[in-house]
């Protein structure tokens, strides 16, 4: 069974285009995040839940609108797509503060 | 604010040989502090963490770190490193207490043959 996962694994769009990355864990975790990972290999975190609700919104354009429909998933939407948001998003989830984070897979964003 | 330093980009070593990657890290806070590894095209996952008590933390796979309140630090180690172990190793404090993590900017470990 799969912890953390997350679809597409691979998206590969036009710039302009509005894309979504899904994720969902079956942890029973109350706390969700995503990350973005550039070519650099540098980890940035741009948002978490927790229990549905919004705690952590990093300075992220706002092109960038998460979503959290129950505390077992957090989507991602991604509006007017730019060359610059080409990278590797990472969705995370944690039982809450001190806990270690479980990573899904990655989406790797292509943006042409 | 804290931040995460990890001085070493890259860190090449023969098989068989100990390593170290190293971890300084800066808060006005006390924080936890872990150390996830990334295989290539795969997520992190978690080789250990410092919560509280006994300042050498082991993790998976032989790898085991110190904290160093003193020095703010907390360097991973290993006596003895696999090909296997080729992949991003990345190190990351939380603020005791938030659900913030921050990470380093990764150590690539390179064990040669």
């Amino acid at each position: 069974d799969t912890a953390v996962s997350q679809t597409p694994k691979y998206l590969v769009t036009q710039m302009g285009n509005d894309k979504s990355i899904k994720c969902e864990q079956n942890l029973g975790h109350d706390t969700m995040y995503w990350y973005k990972q550039d070519s650099k290999k540098f980890l940035k975190i741009m948002f978490s839940y927790n229990n549905k609700e919004l705690i952590i919104n990093e300075t992220v354009p706002n092109r960038f609108s998460p979503k959290s429909p129950d505390k077992a998933h957090l989507n991602l939407h991604i509006n007017s797509l730019e060359l610059g948001d080409s990278a590797v998003y990472f969705c995370a989830s944690s039982p809450g503060t001190a806990g270690e984070q479980f990573f899904g897979p990655g989406t790797r964003l292509t943006v042409l | 604010a804290q931040s995460v330093t990890q001085l070493d980009s890259q860190v090449p070593v023969f098989e068989e040989a100990p390593v170290e990657l190293r971890c300084n890290y800066s808060s006005s806070v006390s924080v936890y502090l872990f150390w996830y590894v990334q295989y290539p095209n795969q997520g992190l996952q978690l080789l250990l963490k410092y919560l509280s008590g006994s300042t050498l933390v082991k993790g998976i796979n032989g790898f085991e770190a110190e904290f160093n309140k003193s020095q703010t630090s907390f360097h991973l180690r290993k006596p003895s490193v696999h090909i296997s172990d080729t992949a991003e190793y990345f190190c990351a404090v939380s603020p005791s207490g938030t659900y913030k993590y921050i990470f380093g900017t990764g150590t690539r470990l390179k064990v040669l043959a």
